[in-house]
């Protein structure tokens, strides 16, 4: 079954606590991208990756960091959490022809 | 700059009623506009692209570039309607491609 897969799913954690929430996809898709989601502000992508090695930073990437090692992982790293950065996390891929993007199931995040 | 407005936070309905959820766009290349749907605690979903000209659960959009909107129709709710709704813009520029979400519309539909 195609799909995009995160954990944790759910992840309570304090201020200044590295985290650090993985995403892995099976379609063998070259764009992967992470957002997040938060009331009134829709949703607002963080960091993208084209392709292995390759990332670049969306609309909101301060604060967050990414790897693409691997074509099917690209984790989000959270050095040093800040409770702004409680919010509910979507990871989703597509391939580079474009087209439907593919949403994980998201994660909750709480920092205190 | 590339934006998708969606000036609509909250839509509410009665059940039977005709939905137009709207959205506007802005982007000087050729658009392609998605909308994705997100039901309560479920992950974001396609609803329908306008290349694709399809009508899904009842639901069709169609791209006016005069207007640069791409605003979602149905002509009669239903209450398993009620969910929120995204508005999506994907652009491509040299080797980069990124897909920019409008802030999204919460549809309810009352019984």
């Amino acid at each position: 079954e195609a799909q995009v897969t995160q954990n944790p799913r759910y992840l309570i954690t304090v201020t200044g606590k590295k985290l650090t929430v993985t995403c892995s996809q099976n379609m063998n898709h070259e764009y992967m991208s992470w957002y997040r989601q938060d009331p009134g502000l829709g949703l607002r992508q963080i960091y993208y990756s084209m392709n292995v090695e390759v990332t670049d930073k969306g609309d909101v990437p301060e604060g967050y960091k990414v790897s693409r090692k691997e074509k099917r992982n690209f984790p989000l790293i959270l050095e040093s959490p800040s409770p702004n950065q409680t919010s509910l996390y979507f990871c989703a891929s597509t391939g580079l022809a474009g087209g439907t993007q593919y949403f994980g199931p998201g994660t909750r995040l709480l920092v205190l | 700059a590339q934006r998708v407005t969606q000036p609509e936070k909250l839509l509410s309905v009665f059940k039977g009623a005709p939905v137009e959820l709207k959205c506007n766009y802005s982007y000087s290349g050729s658009p392609e506009l998605f909308w994705y749907v997100q039901y309560s605690r479920q992950r974001l979903q396609l609803l329908l692209r306008h290349i694709s000209r399809e009508s899904i659960k009842g639901f069709t959009a169609d791209l006016n570039k005069g207007e640069t909107s791409f605003h979602l129709k149905k002509p009669f709710a239903q209450e398993e309607d009620s969910a929120m709704y995204y508005c999506a813009l994907s652009t491509r520029m040299d080797s980069s491609y990124k897909l920019i979400f409008g802030s999204g519309t919460r549809l309810l539909v009352r019984p």
